[in-house]
């Protein structure tokens, strides 16, 4: 199999705070890994790609001094949510890839991410 | 900007064949069509893909056609829970290969 676990699966933070969500494989080293976001009702949006031990690459809009990746072993990639605000409450969903060109991206079960 | 454009929603009843049509009319020669569908609040799974071929596994079939303008996933014989929303996605590489997600389509299984 090919599993992606995500933790927390929920959060709650107060506005102003920071948050960090974890992505790891459980079972395949993932050489480039994907994080989404998705608001209700609406589609994933890839916010940032991520390859092992290297700075990741931001889409265009995607903040990367408040959305930081770091993905600094085969198996995790960290998403940090810096001075979380209540428009960033969402679902945010991981994938990862066994190899560059893979074929199938295999996703998280996602985070649910609550800023009050 | 999503290179997919599928219908918002589709009903199907239980036991009949789930046809989910796709327009992928700007996709490049060497873009897959990937299928994948999400259930509330989880992780999408993967179905299927393909390049140019029909393709069949346990799931479903896709059927490409000719011009790969379009697709079309069948769910041979739907049941409650393929309840779920479906996306067709093409896989476009921009410095690394990346799936760029459209609308997709909620289909609802009736009993």
């Amino acid at each position: 199999g090919a599993v992606v676990s995500q933790h927390p699966s929920w959060v709650i933070c107060k506005s102003g705070t920071s948050v960090k969500i974890e992505c790891r494989s459980l079972d395949f080293q993932a050489t480039t890994m994907f994080w989404y976001r998705q608001f209700p009702k609406q589609s994933l949006m890839l916010m940032a790609t991520s390859n092992e031990g290297s700075k990741a690459t931001y889409e265009q809009g995607v903040e990367k001094d408040k959305f930081l990746i770091n993905h600094a072993s085969l198996t995790l990639s960290t998403l940090t949510v810096t001075s979380a605000h209540p428009e960033d409450s969402s679902f945010y969903i991981c994938s990862a890839t066994k190899t560059p060109g893979a074929y199938e991206q295999y996703f998280g079960p996602g985070t649910r991410l609550t800023v009050t | 900007d999503a290179k997919t454009t599928q219908p918002p929603s589709m009903d199907c009843a239980e036991g009949r064949a789930a046809n989910l049509p796709c327009n992928h009319s700007t996709i490049s020669g060497n873009e897959y069509v990937y299928w994948y569908r999400q259930i509330h609040s989880q992780g999408p799974q993967y179905i299927i893909h393909g390049l140019k071929n029909n393709e069949t596994n346990e799931m479903a079939s896709l059927i490409i056609t000719e011009d790969r303008k379009s697709s079309t996933l069948i769910l041979p014989h739907a049941t409650l829970r393929d309840t779920a929303v479906y996306y067709c996605i093409v896989r476009v590489h921009s410095g690394t290969y990346k799936y760029i997600f459209g609308t997709g389509t909620r289909l609802k299984v009736l009993a």
